[in-house]
């Protein structure tokens, strides 16, 4: 009964390869994030997903496509892999109904994602 | 501009001693939340404790509490009577009301080792 499930749980794969990472929460929320640790442990939003609508796409480069089927999944998917995309990869979810001044939503984290592109 | 500051890198505490662990924060907004994760060495992220901009009182969570003080923008995590479970990093994190994109902003951690 994980709350916020991620597979696959390490993914090791070749540079230029397309990769899939797939995440599903069973909370009901509506708002589903995906971020990235690098090696210094520094995390940082890449997309958030607020009822199957894209809210933040923060600078990441277009070979990162986050994709939505339902407000229970958020699937990332990866083209032509580069070295410097090797981390941990997190998905995550809160309940956020999208009105301004909320800010005290806690986000659900899932176990991670460890990419490494060799 | 750093939104969340932890200046401390790593710590080690003695078993049943309280930590302090240091964060401060950045921001214009009155309304906005601050949160304590903990990473352990199998790598998830454990949601701790909890903080909003308007709470007057300062969270407590088991042995987990903030000391929340505003007018510093300090949102300090303390943990008491530390176990050698708790050894892992902790992320200080802030989620501003404005703009509303949910994101969480995270400090660089700081990694606690408990002695025995």
């Amino acid at each position: 009964d994980t709350a916020v499930s991620q597979t696959p749980k390490y993914l090791v794969t070749q540079m230029g390869n397309d990769k899939s990472i797939k995440c599903e929460q069973n909370l009901g929320h509506d708002t589903m994030y995906w971020y990235k640790q690098d090696s210094k442990k520094f995390l940082k939003i890449m997309f958030s997903y607020n009822n199957k609508e894209l809210i933040i796409n923060e600078t990441v480069p277009n070979r990162f496509s986050p994709k939505s089927p339902d407000k229970a999944h958020l699937n990332l998917h990866i083209n032509s892999l580069e070295l410097g995309d090797s981390a941990v990869y997190f998905c995550a979810s809160s309940q956020d109904k999208g009105l301004a001044g909320l800010a005290g939503d806690t986000q659900y984290f899932g176990p991670g994602t460890r990419l490494t592109v060799l | 501009a750093q939104k969340i500051t932890q200046t401390q890198p790593g710590m080690f505490v003695q078993e049943k001693e309280a930590v302090t662990l240091d964060c401060t924060y950045d921001t214009s907004d009155q309304s906005y939340g601050l949160f304590w994760y903990k990473q352990p060495s199998s790598g998830e992220m454990i949601f701790l404790i909890y903080q909003g901009s308007y709470d007057e009182q300062n969270a407590t969570e088991g042995r987990y509490s903030l000391n929340f003080q505003k007018a510093r923008k300090s949102a300090n995590l303390v943990i008491s009577a530390s176990q050698l479970g708790d050894s892992a990093m902790y992320f200080c994190a802030m989620r501003e009301a404005f703009p509303n994109d949910y994101k969480l902003s995270f400090g660089a951690g700081t990694t606690v080792t408990v002695r025995a």
